[in-house]
C-alpha cells in the first residue's frame, strides 16, 4: 500500500528566501510521485511529476523536486519565493504498475505563506 | 480548450436535501473522480470510475452516490444520508492505461449545508 507524510502544514517564508516543501512516501513497488498546487476555491494543478526516469525533476514556476529513494523523500524546492507563491501543495504518489484504488495517494497538503 | 467543469461552484443546501453535483469532462478520458477536501485533511476519495456503467467505492463513499452512463459525465450526489456534507469536492479524470496517473482537475464545488 502507498502513503505519503507531509511535514508541516504550514511554511512561512519571506520574499526571494528559499522554499523547501517536505515529503515522504511509502511504497511497497516503484512509486510514481507528484506535487500539485492549489490556489483559494480552485482545483489542483500539477507542477511536477517523477516517473522514474531523471531522479531531479524541473517543474513549472521555477520548481523542482528530487527522488530520493533511500530517503523515501521526494522533497519540493524553489530557490527564491514569490508573493504568487502563496497557496497550498500536495504531494501525491501512486503505483507504477497497475492501477490503485482512487489512482493517486494525496498527503494533507502543505499551506505556503510568503512575507514582503 | 480541453478540460473539466464542475457546477455550480457554490450550493447551499437545507438539511434533509439530496443535491447533485455536476462534473463533464472533454478530454476523453476514461477514468473520472470524486474527491472531498475539509481544511487540513487533504483529499479523500469518494467515488472513482473506470470506464462507463461501472464504478466503485472509494474510502469515505458513504452518504454519496454517482452514475456514469456517459464517457463525459460523472455527477455525484450528496444524499440526505451524509452527515457532515459542507466540504470542498472536487472532481477528476485521468486517461486510463497511462500508468503515469496524473489526474486532471475541476474547479471544484463547495457545499454549504444551512
Amino acid at each position: 500500500a502507498q502513503s505519503v507524510t507531509q511535514l508541516g502544514s504550514h511554511v512561512s517564508v519571506s520574499e526571494g528566501a528559499l522554499v523547501l516543501l517536505r515529503c515522504n512516501y511509502s511504497s511497497s513497488v516503484p512509486p510514481y510521485l507528484f506535487w500539485y498546487v492549489q490556489y483559494p476555491n480552485q482545483g489542483l494543478q500539477l507542477l511536477l511529476k517523477y516517473t522514474s526516469a531523471a531522479t531531479l525533476v524541473k517543474g513549472i514556476n521555477g520548481f523542482e523536486a528530487e527522488f530520493k529513494k533511500s530517503e523515501t523523500s521526494f522533497h519540493l524546492t524553489k530557490p527564491s519565493a514569490h508573493m504568487s507563491d502563496a497557496a497550498e501543495y500536495f504531494c501525491a504518489v501512486s503505483a507504477a504498475y497497475g492501477g490503485s484504488q482512487g489512482n493517486l495517494i494525496f498527503g494533507k497538503g502543505t499551506k505556503l505563506s510568503v512575507k514582503p | 480548450d480541453g478540460g473539466i467543469t464542475q457546477s455550480p461552484k457554490y450550493l447551499f443546501r437545507k438539511e434533509g436535501q439530496n443535491v447533485t453535483l455536476s462534473c463533464e469532462q472533454n478530454l476523453n478520458h476514461d477514468a473520472m473522480y470524486w474527491y472531498r477536501q475539509d481544511p487540513g485533511q487533504g483529499l479523500r476519495l469518494i467515488y472513482y470510475s473506470q470506464i462507463v456503467n461501472d464504478f466503485q467505492k472509494g474510502d469515505i463513499a458513504e452518504g454519496y452516490s454517482v452514475s456514469r452512463e456517459k464517457k463525459e459525465s460523472f455527477p455525484l450526489t450528496v444524499t440526505s444520508a451524509q452527515k457532515n456534507p459542507t466540504a470542498f469536492y472536487l472532481c477528476a479524470s485521468s486517461s486510463s492505461g497511462r500508468i503515469t496517473g496524473e489526474l486532471f482537475f475541476g474547479e471544484g464545488s463547495r457545499l454549504t449545508v444551512l
